[in-house]
């Protein structure tokens, strides 16, 4: 199947720090990109929506000045977590899908961690 | 938002034994997944059901769905400890839309 990477895996970072991971399709040109934070033992909540070379669509209750998306390419799509504070410590998931397929991609996820 | 729940939200059974899960959800679909997640690692994709499909399936995983009832149901048989994980439906309102997860079920297989 097809892969998606994350990168960092994990990143511990100090409040007021921004934070940027990554999300990458390998083997394919994914057309759409989401985002997703999930709590400790909770499900995966839908942040935002991005297709390549237009602008994200947020979640209702996301901030979109404090979480920053950006899809430049086909195969990257970025996350930024602006002046990180405790409560934004959670488990950041990226999923992407190509332009022919109903199947979305997961990324192994990032843990952050906000001190 | 979440579409809908899963049910049990935690299941545990001996090695062998079959596990059952059930998703219901609320809306119209155009398709239903399932994927499993360990404990703090991403999403594996496991089926993909269409809305004009019944059932299908893919080694010991059976997936059901009714969209009479908006109810699906995921059968792993003659489980292992390996299949021990939180197991998410999600389903896809139309072509590009985002997927919305149910609340998961924990499964823990013991040997």
């Amino acid at each position: 199947g097809a892969v998606v990477s994350q990168h960092p895996s994990r990143v511990i970072c100090k409040s007021g720090t921004s934070v940027k991971i990554e999300c990458r399709s390998l083997d394919f040109q994914a057309t759409t990109m989401f985002w997703y934070r999930q709590f400790p033992k909770q499900s995966l909540m839908l942040m935002a929506t991005s297709n390549e070379g237009s602008k994200a669509t947020y979640e209702q209750g996301v901030e979109k000045d404090k979480f920053l998306i950006n899809h430049a390419s086909l195969t990257l799509s970025t996350l930024t977590v602006t002046s990180a504070h405790p409560e934004d410590s959670s488990f950041y998931i990226c999923s992407a899908k190509g332009p022919y397929t109903d199947t979305q991609y997961f990324g192994p996820g990032t843990r952050l961690t906000v001190l | 938002s979440q579409q809908g729940e899963e049910d049990p939200q935690a299941l545990s059974i001996q090695e062998g034994e079959n596990a059952t899960m059930n998703c219901s959800y609320k809306t119209s679909i155009n398709n239903l997944q399932w994927y499993r997640q360990n404990s703090g690692r991403g999403l594996v994709h496991l089926i993909l059901i269409r809305s004009n499909e019944r059932e299908k399936h893919s080694g010991r995983l059976r997936v059901t769905l009714d969209t009479s009832k908006k109810s699906s149901s995921l059968l792993i048989t003659a489980s292992r400890a390996a299949d021990t994980a939180s197991y998410f439906c999600a389903t896809e309102n139309s072509g590009n839309t985002p997927l919305v997860f149910g609340k998961g079920t924990r499964l823990s297989v013991i040997a």
